[in-house]
């Protein structure tokens, strides 16, 4: 069955990078887009970006133009997401999930993977 | 762009019907047949409900419908079961192939 999961728990100081890995399976890694979504404590769901894994093309939300980088390995099926200068707003859980219906939703999705900034 | 607007939360008892609502622009759920729900169940992943503004993902209960009018859609839970109670978030396309999520509501069963 087609599945994605990710890396553990990590904790990072302010100002500190974060890369998170998401490892697909059950499905060709280079047909569908990845989506990288966050849900930060009391918040809503926040939409990242997503990256083709055929021809490596981003898009990133404008929220986060020039803070994260999403990457990919088609030999190893992965995904990554690399979020940079790190504040403590940046505390939530990070979801991957592989697009559907022309990417226009998200199906299925990682089991998410908690961020914590702290000093 | 801010969050679409959902109501914080709907309530209900078993066997009734309930409605979420999610209201965009026009240059969003107004503007494309792409709006989308999402169940979560607290600590676990979001899983898609409706997609394309109507349409079930397989396994999905018929008891789960989406509409759409104008910048507003709407997602119906019909005979409300215990195991519905959760958060759910609409989210719809926009220009530049992005996505936009809706605040969140929080069904309770009462």
């Amino acid at each position: 069955q087609v599945q994605l999961v990710q890396s553990g728990a990590e904790v990072k100081k302010p100002g500190a990078s974060v890369k998170i890995s998401c490892k697909a399976s059950g499905y060709t890694f280079t047909n569908y887009a990845v989506h990288w979504v966050r849900l930060a404590p009391g918040q809503t769901l926040e939409w990242m970006g997503w990256i083709n894994p055929d021809n490596d093309n981003t898009n990133y939300s404008p929220k986060f133009q020039g803070r994260v980088t999403f990457t990919r390995d088609t030999s190893a099926s992965t995904a990554y997401m690399e979020l940079s200068s790190l504040r403590s707003e940046d505390t939530a859980v990070y979801f991957c999930a592989r697009g559907f219906e022309l990417s226009t939703s998200c199906h299925p999705w990682g089991q998410g993977t908690l961020v914590t900034v702290s000093s | 762009q801010s969050a679409l607007t959902q109501p914080a939360s709907v309530s209900g008892s078993p066997g009734q019907s309930i409605t979420i609502s999610c209201t965009g622009t026009s240059s969003d759920v107004g503007g494309y047949n792409y709006v989308s729900w999402y169940q979560q169940h607290p600590g676990t992943a979001p899983k898609l409900m409706i997609y394309a503004v109507t349409t079930r993902p397989s396994g999905v209960s018929y008891r789960f419908s989406g509409s759409k009018s104008g910048n507003t859609a709407s997602l119906t839970i019909s005979g409300l079961q215990a195991e519905d109670e959760a958060d759910y978030y609409c989210s719809s396309y926009t220009r530049g192939s992005n996505l936009i999520f809706g605040g969140g509501t929080k069904v309770t069963v009462l």
